[in-house]
């Protein structure tokens, strides 16, 4: 069964760079049928939507993130990555990583890490 | 890019249906068949309910059913259970980006 595992600090200082890595297991982040995504969640708001990378590296970011986000990924440590640059205490949320199936639905969700942005 | 607008609660008794509603625009909901919803109970990652508007993912009870018209997407709850009390969202795609709901507290009285 897949699972998704995210990994990062828990705290980041105002300007700095978010960065969290998303582990995979139970099946090859290679697959062409799946794009893989970063979505968040400030406490107890609603859902974003971040970004997608895909097949090829084809990349998909939320149009008013696109100036701060990279999304990554490494193959061979079957992992993805988040970069979200300049950060705010409006970054702060719970993050996502998520398997998408591309265009449609996002199909596994890992259980998600707070992220908080202080000094 | 605005969140698709949906209610903020519904309630219902067990046994009830409830309809959760999900209005977009012309760009997303209307344009595209490719909207999902998800339900999220507290502290818990979301859960894939509906995908490309009305097909179940294997396991999700059929209690649960999506369709679209227009603007408007909707996920119905039929026969509720204690176990539905959560948070519900919907999410659209659009031009190379998805956009998700405001999300709905379904509260089984």
């Amino acid at each position: 069964q897949l699972q998704l595992q995210e990994s990062g600090p828990g705290l980041v200082k105002p300007s700095e760079t978010l960065s969290l890595t998303c582990t995979v297991s139970g099946g090859p982040i290679t697959s062409s049928d799946f794009c893989w995504a970063w979505t968040r969640q400030p406490p107890g708001k609603g859902l974003e939507w971040i970004g997608s990378i895909c097949h090829g590296g084809r990349t998909y970011y939320k149009p008013s993130l696109k100036s701060r986000v990279t999304i990554s990924v490494d193959t061979s440590k079957n992992q993805f990555s988040l970069n979200l640059s300049s950060v705010t205490a409006a970054d702060t949320a719970v993050y996502h990583c998520l398997r998408e199936t591309e265009g449609s639905s996002f199909t596994s969700w890992g259980q998600g890490t707070l992220v908080t942005v202080s000094s | 890019q605005s969140a698709l607008t949906q209610p903020r609660s519904v309630s219902g008794s067990p046994g009830q249906s409830v309809t959760i509603s999900c209005t977009g625009t012309n760009t997303d909901v209307h344009y595209y068949h490719y909207v999902s919803w998800y339900q999220q109970h507290p502290g818990k990652a979301p859960k894939l309910l509906i995908y490309d508007v009305s097909k179940r993912p294997s396991g999700v009870p059929d209690r649960f059913s999506g369709s679209k018209s227009g603007n408007t997407a909707s996920l119905t709850i039929s026969g509720l259970q204690a176990d539905d009390e959560a948070d519900y969202y919907c999410c659209s795609h659009a031009v190379d980006y998805y956009v998700f709901g405001t999300g709905t507290k379904v509260t089984v009285l």
